[in-house]
């Protein structure tokens, strides 16, 4: 079973559709929580990170299901430029590494 | 800031060839991670450094990988001698670790070994 497992898409979804992604990992240990984006042939940037009690930055939600062992991101009223490859990370605990998943496709359609 | 930099953006090399990469973390950040990433295996994290130490290399593919920080503002990943399947896009990331604000990226290397 792969660290950390991510639909890989492509979620194909019209503008203003409100559209979730979910991650699963196999680490219950595991501490810290993020959301990278990647555009096209770019490097993946920090979108945000994960916190126990959820967390929103703007029209991005993320949440965390301890659990479950997934966290989720929520995007509302979606953009043509949320258009990317949307990439889970965790970190196990007592270490630095961050294990990315493979991620998920979102294109926004006009 | 100038982010984290890394060069060359391309290199396409043949078989059995040397390739160096090269990083220049973000200043003050203490860590620095080598990535690989392909369509099939995704990122692969390859090496990390904290205070220029190596921490954990266990994701160097074989002995034909090695890596090295000189420094805290410089550091190269080496693969000798270099195979196709070695083509990838390698990225390099910094970090202040401890503070939890995640990696920030260079821009990458494409790498194409024929």
């Amino acid at each position: 079973r792969k660290e950390v497992e991510q639909d890989p898409g492509p979620f194909n979804v019209p503008e203003g559709a409100t559209v979730a992604f979910n991650c699963t990992y196999s680490n219950s240990a595991s501490q810290s929580f993020f959301w990278y984006r990647q555009d096209c042939r770019k490097e993946p940037k920090l979108l945000m990170s994960v916190y126990s009690s959820g967390n929103e930055d703007g029209r991005f939600t993320a949440q965390l299901n301890r659990a479950s062992q997934y966290i989720s991101l929520l995007i509302r009223d979606s953009k043509l430029s949320d258009s990317a490859t949307y990439l889970c990370v965790v970190s196990p605990s007592g270490t630095y590494k961050y294990i990315f998943g493979t991620g998920t496709r979102l294109k926004v359609l006009a | 800031d100038a982010g984290v930099i890394q060069s060359p953006r391309h290199e396409v090399t043949e078989m059995g060839q040397e390739v160096t990469l090269r990083c220049k973390p973000i200043s003050g950040h203490n860590s620095l991670f080598w990535y690989r990433q392909t369509m099939m295996r995704g990122l692969e994290l390859l090496i990390y450094f904290n205070n220029n130490v190596p921490i954990d290399d266990s994701g160097m593919p074989e002995d034909r990988f090695s890596a090295k920080m000189p420094n805290a503002s410089f550091s190269t990943l080496k693969i000798q001698p270099s195979e196709p399947r070695d083509s990838a896009v390698y990225f390099c990331a910094s970090s202040f670790l401890d503070r939890g604000y995640g990696y920030t990226f260079g821009s990458g290397t494409r790498l194409t070994v024929v």
